[in-house]
């Protein structure tokens, strides 16, 4: 049983159009991150955010983290075939060193 | 400044063969993981390291076995391969007050 449920599993958009994944757990993190994996290379971080309510802008992508430490989304705007990729969450728990990370999100910007 | 490196690349290996996963960082970072990635169900963590001289299981630790060998290397070894191992195994690192784990390009292995 996976800690972090991300949503969808799959998404094929036309570029242009906008995006939205979602992150979700019944537990808290002490922060969540999101990293970006393509295919034959390892993943490649994109964000932390550390606070409840926190929201975070890089270029077109913007990160949220829910109020009560248990949930993200990530919105692209205008995607790009250059956004195509798998996105995934992780989540660090307080205390110990370790990270649990969601299924993945396959994500296709069509030409 | 390679960030962490692994070897090999890829592999094949027979059912019962075993095999020796290198890892290593130049980041001097004090903490190393080992993860495998199957297709649907993200990256599990297989051992990690907190620190150099220990070692603790992952989540899915069974048929696996690890060396620190010094605060660079993380090693990861397999003693009888089966099928149920063919997956993709990354190597991370991470400094030890912060969240941001660093991965190395990965080493996709089949076992037959």
């Amino acid at each position: 049983t996976q800690l972090l449920e991300q949503s969808p599993q799959f998404l094929s958009i036309q570029e242009g159009e906008n995006l939205t994944v979602y992150c979700n757990s019944s537990s808290v993190f002490s922060s969540l991150q999101w990293y970006r994996q393509e295919p034959g290379e390892g993943p490649v971080l994109l964000v932390t955010v550390v606070t409840g309510g926190e929201v975070k802008k890089l270029k077109r992508l913007t990160f949220q983290f829910g109020d009560a430490r248990k949930d993200s989304s990530l919105h692209i705007t205008a995607a790009q075939p250059g956004d195509t990729g798998l996105y995934l969450c992780a989540g660090a728990t307080p205390v110990d060193y370790k990270l649990s990370f969601g299924a993945g999100t396959t994500v296709t910007v069509r030409a | 400044n390679a960030g962490v490196t692994q070897t090999p690349k890829f592999q094949v290996l027979k059912t019962g063969q075993s095999m020796t996963l290198q890892c290593a960082q130049d980041m001097n970072h004090n903490s190393m993981y080992w993860y495998r990635q199957d297709p649907g169900m993200g990256l599990r963590l297989i051992y990690y390291s907190a620190s150099e001289g220990t070692t603790d299981k992952g989540e899915v630790p069974n048929g696996y076995n690890v060396s620190r060998l010094n605060k660079r290397e993380f090693s990861l070894r397999l003693e009888s391969a089966a099928p149920s191992q063919t997956s993709v195994y990354f190597c991370a690192a991470k400094i030890l007050s912060t969240d941001t784990q660093y991965f190395g390009p990965g080493t996709r292995l089949t076992v037959l």
